[in-house]
């Protein structure tokens, strides 16, 4: 147990539905960072918070966004949703920006 | 940009072979680096990570790697590998407080 928890850890939806995933990171780290992993692209970096501000941002798709909370939990919000969207996606935790990642068991999204 | 690559998409070994898996990293500057394990339906656990010191670092499970700086490499070894060690593995760089750069992974296959 990594200590970052994520839900749902399944979820079947349909094309133009939004999702909201949750996370919350492991007690007192400050960063935390999205990832989505899908067969043919690999593990993909969407984006980076640290202590509530975005920090970084990567291959994030103008249809998905996210934030932190003052509490430090993280949601990433997937609106519009599409076919190509089904993967898993994870969250991951680090005390700092860059010290190793946390990660969590993974959210995984299928959309029909 | 920071970039990593893998040189091995999928490996077949048999139990108790020795494992080598390269791993390259695109940056100039001063890195942290990390080796990650997905098991099976599993989210990505820590293996080990090269922060600075000793370029040769072990993990967890009788893995070790070795950071040639020379070579912009950091190849992940284990003499004997085990059935168990079947898993996906991912190599990351961070550097420099830039963001978490992961390698498109190569899918280790341990026969018994």
């Amino acid at each position: 147990d990594s200590g970052v928890t994520q839900t749902p850890k399944h979820l079947i939806t349909a094309t133009g539905q939004r999702v909201t995933l949750r996370c919350s990171p492991r007690s007192g780290d400050l960063s935390v960072y999205w990832y989505q992993q899908s067969l043919d692209q690999g593990l993909q970096f969407l984006i980076q918070y640290y202590n509530g501000e975005e920090r970084a941002k990567g291959n994030i798709l103008e249809r998905f966004s996210a934030q932190q909370f003052p509490d430090l939990h993280s949601e990433l919000n997937l609106s519009s949703l599409e076919l190509g969207d089904s993967a898993l996606y994870f969250c991951a935790s680090s005390p700092q920006v860059t010290g190793e990642l946390f990660f969590g068991e993974g959210s995984r999204l299928t959309v029909l | 940009a920071q970039s990593v690559s893998q040189h091995n998409h999928h490996v077949i070994l048999s139990e108790a072979a020795s494992l080598e898996l390269g791993c390259n990293y695109s940056y100039g500057g001063t890195v942290n680096l990390f080796w990650y394990v997905q098991y099976p339906g599993q989210h990505l656990q820590l293996l080990l990570k090269y922060f600075s010191g000793d370029p040769l670092v072990k993990g967890i499970k009788g893995f070790e790697a070795e950071f040639i700086k020379s070579k912009f490499s950091f190849n992940l070894r284990k003499p004997s590998v085990q059935w168990s060690d079947t898993a996906e593995y991912f190599c990351a760089v961070n550097a420099d407080g830039q963001n978490f750069v992961f390698g498109p992974g190569t899918r280790l296959s341990v026969l018994p």
